[in-house]
């Protein structure tokens, strides 16, 4: 298997602009994570699906940030307009959950947002 | 505040030594993770422990669970330079147990 897949690994963009990542997960996982990483704040949930459905958005920063998940395959994670503090690592992870609670997350090897 | 917080921030060593970090949590849990995260990489799942189990090895590593004091240590034996990393502990907590809790991690350096 693959692994989980994200694009793009880099991403350097102006205050304003559109960004937009993306996340493959590992066939047959049914969870999705997407985590932002700073010095500052360490690592952060910023929102999770099960079976594609959006469980708990309420570590998203604010409205300037969605995320999709229209698929078991595909999900993304956008931010507009995008802002200087919006740079960071951004992780994607999965897993199969399973009765009784969280069993071990896949992480991709994230993208890193510069916002100048 | 956090749910896992690791103990201590930063640790170095030198190589073949012992290296210990600690994990304290506020919740009830389900299992508790310990995951490495290499200095520009993702994260890399370790080991689990159950809330039921006490003790767990896996190579070189051995975690412990006290949930009666709400805490997990990670010891990795024998150190060596490639254990250079960041170590982080997540719990699942009973409530909500569909996401991860991870605390702000552990920096372990390695001397040759």
């Amino acid at each position: 298997d693959a692994g989980v897949i994200q694009s793009p690994r880099h991403e350097v963009t102006e205050m304003g602009q559109e960004v937009t990542l993306r996340c493959k997960p590992i066939s047959g996982h049914n969870s999705l994570f997407w985590y932002r990483q700073t010095m500052m704040r360490g690592l952060e949930l910023l929102i999770y699906f099960n079976n594609n459905v959006p469980i708990d958005d309420s570590g998203m920063p604010e409205d300037r940030f969605s995320a999709k998940m229209p698929n078991a395959s595909f999900s993304t994670l956008k931010i507009q307009p995008s802002e200087p503090r919006d740079s960071a690592v951004y992780f994607c992870a999965s897993s199969k959950l399973v009765a009784g609670g969280q069993e071990t997350q896949y992480f991709g090897p994230g993208t890193r947002l510069l916002v100048l | 505040s956090q749910q896992g917080e690791e103990d201590p921030q930063a640790l170095s060593i030198q190589e073949g030594e012992n290296a210990t970090m600690n994990c304290s949590y506020k919740t009830s849990i389900n299992n508790l993770q310990w995951y490495r995260q290499n200095s520009g990489r993702g994260l890399v799942h370790l080991i689990l422990i159950r809330s039921n189990e006490r003790e767990k090895h896996s190579g070189r590593l051995r975690v412990t669970l006290d949930t009666s004091k709400k805490s997990s240590s990670l010891l990795i034996t024998a150190s060596r330079a490639a254990d250079t990393a960041s170590y982080f502990c997540a719990t699942a907590v009973i409530q909500g147990a569909q996401k991860l809790v991870f605390g702000q991690g552990t920096r372990l350096t390695i001397n040759p």
